[in-house]
């Protein structure tokens, strides 16, 4: 089945520097979001990208999107200890209104 | 204005035994989701309701799940019979519109622990 892929699975930075966490699916989408979740409860929507945009920008969050190798990516610049949490792409498929598929996260940990 | 909630925040049950948990969407939200999350993992989808069409309830694991939503809002995921490998956060969430187009917002989550 279709699935997000986070990569790498866990993360640790000094806090100032930039995170860029992976997201690999297998079938053709029509957009790809963004979540963060912290303390394993409820997640937050970060952003949501489709499938004819290449980059996408929301204050220190960048996302990129290469359909022809189906991949995404999200790159937090001057991080901070704030960011901490469990970070997941979701793809939907291009054919119907699917639910989401999550991917199992990276954990990222943002050391101060 | 007011998010998802859900209740209870955690439940402690036996083995064996029903339980039921409760999802409030956001008002005016058309679509609402059930995941579960076991410890370090993602989400795993249980069942959609989008507006008064059936559910999608392709990834409800057993027969012992169910839900239902009554009258498009509150919704109601029941495990009957319960087992240990139930043990897990449930996470509901709510959208305007369809999961292609519409983020999520999600609930807090009730703890599900089976003893």
């Amino acid at each position: 089945s279709q699935q997000g892929e986070e990569d790498p699975q866990a993360l640790s930075i000094q806090e100032g520097e930039n995170a860029t966490m992976n997201c690999s699916y297998k079938t053709s989408i029509n957009n790809l979001q963004w979540y963060r979740q912290n303390s394993g409860r409820g997640l937050v929507h970060l952003i949501l990208i489709r499938s004819n945009e290449r980059e996408k920008h929301s204050g220190r969050l960048r996302v990129t999107l290469d359909t022809s190798k189906k991949s995404s990516s999200l790159l937090i610049t001057a991080s901070r200890a704030a960011d901490t949490a469990s970070y997941f792409c979701a793809t939907d498929a291009a054919a119907g209104n699917t639910p989401l598929v999550f991917g199992k996260g990276t954990r990222l940990s943002v050391i101060a | 204005g007011a998010g998802v909630s859900q209740s209870p925040s955690n439940k402690v049950t036996e083995k064996g035994k029903d339980v039921e948990l409760r999802c409030d969407p956001i008002s005016g939200h058309t679509a609402l989701y059930w995941y579960r999350q076991s410890l370090g993992q993602g989400l795993e989808f249980l069942i959609y309701f989008q507006g008064n069409s059936a559910p999608d309830k392709s990834g409800l694991p057993s027969d012992r799940f169910s839900a239902e939503r009554t009258g498009g809002s509150v919704s109601t995921l029941t495990i009957q019979r319960t087992q240990q490998e139930d043990s897990a956060v449930y996470l509901c969430a709510s959208s305007l519109g369809g999961p292609t187009i519409y983020e999520q917002y999600f609930g807090p989550g009730t703890r599900l622990t089976v003893t």
